[in-house]
């Protein structure tokens, strides 16, 4: 059984380009969640989603982000037009999403630098 | 909302020794986890603890729930043991988990 796949593992973007970060959550997860970390920091919640739908984006800045969960297919995160102050470790985490068992799971992260 | 917070926010240990690491949130939870990001910056499941006690290996985690606590026991501590130790509980509306700014551990040979 695979663990949640992210893709890249590093991503380099020259601002104003866009970055494209995809998840692939484990078998069976039906509910994804991205969160970014910067430097020296904890973890921050962005959005939430289940198929198709977005349940959660409180996390997520307003403005040239976007996330989606299509039925078929990963998980992508965009960020349009990069600065320099999207450069962060975007995670993304799946969990069952049913039950009292709710234990989520993370990939290993893609590591955006825009210069 | 709620709030996580951890302590201590650093840590370092000479190979061989115990340690407890702490996290406090500020309002009731009906589940809490621990986590590990190795230096490499993985994120690895420790524990899924909302209440009592469970050991895995050298580690154990207790989470007493009714006080809003939970800690994280590392003994005979090892130098892969080092990184940066979070804990996280969900918000009210379940969507999201809540990070504490995590423990820096530090073991030495």
């Amino acid at each position: 059984n695979a663990g949640v796949m992210q893709n890249p593992r590093h991503l380099v973007r020259r601002r104003g380009q866009e970055a494209r970060l995809r998840c692939s959550p484990m078998k069976g997860h039906s509910h994804v969640y991205w969160y970014r970390q910067l430097p020296e920091e904890g973890l921050k919640f962005m959005v939430y989603l289940q198929k198709e739908n977005i349940i959660d984006e409180s996390g997520m800045p307003k403005e040239r982000f976007s996330a989606e969960f299509p039925k078929e297919g990963p998980s992508i995160l965009r960020i349009q037009q990069v600065v320099r102050g999207d450069s962060a470790a975007y995670f993304c985490a799946s969990s069952p999403g049913t039950g009292d068992r709710k234990e989520a799971f993370f990939g290993q992260g893609t590591r955006l630098t825009v210069v | 909302g709620i709030q996580v917070e951890q302590s201590p926010p650093d840590l370092i240990l000479q190979e061989g020794a115990n340690s407890t690491l702490r996290c406090n949130f500020s309002d009731s939870v009906n589940n809490l986890q621990w986590f590990h990001q190795n230096p490499w910056g993985q994120l690895i499941n420790l524990f899924y603890i909302p209440s009592g006690t469970k050991q895995n290996g050298r580690l154990s985690a207790t989470t007493v729930a009714t006080e809003r606590y939970s800690l994280l026991y590392i003994s005979s501590s090892q130098t892969t043991d080092s990184g940066v130790y979070f804990c996280a509980s969900p918000n009210q509306a379940g969507t999201a988990l809540i990070f504490g700014k995590g423990t820096t551990l530090s073991v030495s040979s």
